[in-house]
């Protein structure tokens, strides 16, 4: 079974841009989580989807944005990007039944650098 | 609120000896606890969560919710153990299923041959 794929792998953007990551996860899995991670401020989640519903919300701001696709694959958006926007980007895939079923299967991040 | 805490950074143990990685959380309802391992070079992944109380490549970690903590233990570490381990928590929703899953800032474990 494939894992859980994101695209682009790095990216690089200037300040005031906007960018969008993309996530596809593990076939079969409705729920998709994206995290922050930085040296400063470790593992935070941003949201999480599914069922093409945003079913949790993390503490960022409105810049953030995320949707999902009837095939559960997922995109974030980030606008006018800041510098402190700079991070590994996480997605993470489960079976979303909720009950005792909550395991995330990670990508590989993209990493994003805003110039 | 959720919060987790893993006051350890950077944890060194030299290969044979027991591994402790302390884990601490604040949640107000009924909590699951879980560890996360990232190796180096690799994805993040789920280590063991309390309520499957089971070994996994000899760790254990049992939930005291007296003492709010979900420490990971192995009784001999192993140079393979070298990581960086997470632990998470994940509230309980009576109707809705789970909260979102709030993470430790990391322990990177260095096991010394």
């Amino acid at each position: 079974k494939a894992g859980v794929t994101q695209t682009p792998r790095y990216l690089i953007k200037t300040r005031g841009q906007q960018v969008t990551l993309s996530c596809s996860p593990i076939s079969g899995h409705r729920s998709v989580s994206w995290y922050q991670q930085t040296p400063g401020q470790g593992l935070q989640f941003l949201f999480e989807y599914f069922s093409e519903t945003q079913r949790n919300k993390g503490n960022f701001p409105g810049r953030f944005s995320g949707r999902q696709f009837s095939n559960s694959r997922s995109e974030m958006n980030v606008s006018t990007l800041e510098l402190g926007d700079s991070a590994l980007y996480l997605c993470a895939s489960s079976l979303g039944l909720g009950d005792f079923s909550y395991e995330q299967y990670f990508g590989p991040g993209t990493r994003l650098t805003v110039t | 609120a959720q919060r987790v805490t893993q006051p350890e950074k950077l944890l060194s143990v030299f290969k044979g000896a027991p591994v402790e990685l302390k884990c601490n959380y604040s949640y107000s309802g009924s909590p699951e606890l879980f560890w996360y391992v990232q190796y180096s070079r690799q994805r993040l992944q789920l280590l063991l969560r309390h309520i499957s109380r089971e070994s996994i490549k000899g760790f254990t970690a049992d939930l005291n919710k007296g003492e709010t903590s979900f420490h990971l233990k192995k009784p001999f570490a192993q140079e393979e153990d070298s990581a960086m381990y997470y632990c998470a928590l994940s509230g309980r929703l009576s109707n809705f299923g789970n909260e979102k899953l709030t993470f430790g800032t990391g322990t990177r474990l260095t096991i010394i041959p």
